[in-house]
């Protein structure tokens, strides 16, 4: 069974400060990864995609992906409140799509 | 606008009964999937269709029946082979690499 595991959380951060998000997944030939964000009662809408080994910058958000560790985590820089969502890892295999269970994230101002 | 359109946004299925949810997207997307959502939990795949008339079961399909006549339309039945349907139920297009895109759900209560 492919698996993605995520950190449950719930995390807490404040206003300004470095959310970490973790990711871990099972199935080793897996080549695409993923972060949602899913506002509650919301469907999920894409922040960050990577592809290869290393960090993938996009404005507040750092992507980053070992492949040897099969290890995925986000990075949401300057946390604003409009941050507090449930971030969803998922990953591609050949052609279905797996997700984790989701970590909710509170940034308090 | 390009975009998935989703039918209806609540639906209540009586005991016994096979309900559809409609998915239709305008987005000339090749890839269609469907999702299960339970409260506090991840996305679970039902079913997944790369092209016209060709589809492939997910983790959870028990229960749960689809056909993709149309590229643009993958609707979802929810048979009554299915005991506990009550869930958010997310169909989404895929483009660009595996990225998804979402439409913005049914959310289906069993009376």
């Amino acid at each position: 069974q492919k698996e993605v595991e995520q950190n449950s959380g719930p995390l807490s951060v404040p206003e300004g400060a470095i959310a970490s998000l973790n990711c871990t997944y099972s199935d080793r030939v897996s080549q695409s990864f993923f972060w949602y964000r899913q506002y509650s009662g919301k469907s999920p809408e894409l922040i960050m995609s990577i592809y290869s080994n290393g960090d993938k910058e996009d404005g507040r958000f750092t992507a980053q992906l070992n492949k040897a560790s099969q290890y995925v985590s986000l990075l949401i820089r300057d946390s604003q409140p409009s941050d507090s969502a449930t971030y969803l890892c998922a990953v591609k295999g050949d052609n279905d799509m797996r997700f984790g269970a989701g970590t909710r994230l509170t940034v308090k101002p | 606008d390009g975009g998935i359109t989703q039918s209806p946004k609540y639906l209540f299925r009586k005991e016994g009964q096979n309900v559809t949810l409609s998915c239709e997207q305008n987005l000339n997307h090749d890839a269609m999937y469907w999702y299960r959502q339970d409260p506090g939990q991840g996305l679970r795949l039902i079913y997944y269709s790369q092209i016209v008339n060709d589809f492939q079961k997910g983790d959870i399909a028990e229960g749960y029946s689809v056909s993709r006549e149309k590229k643009e339309s993958f609707p979802l039945t929810v048979t009554s082979a299915q005991k506990n349907p009550t869930a958010f139920y997310l169909c989404a297009s895929t483009y660009n690499e595996g990225r998804q895109f979402f439409g913005p759900g049914t959310r289906l209560t069993v009376l």
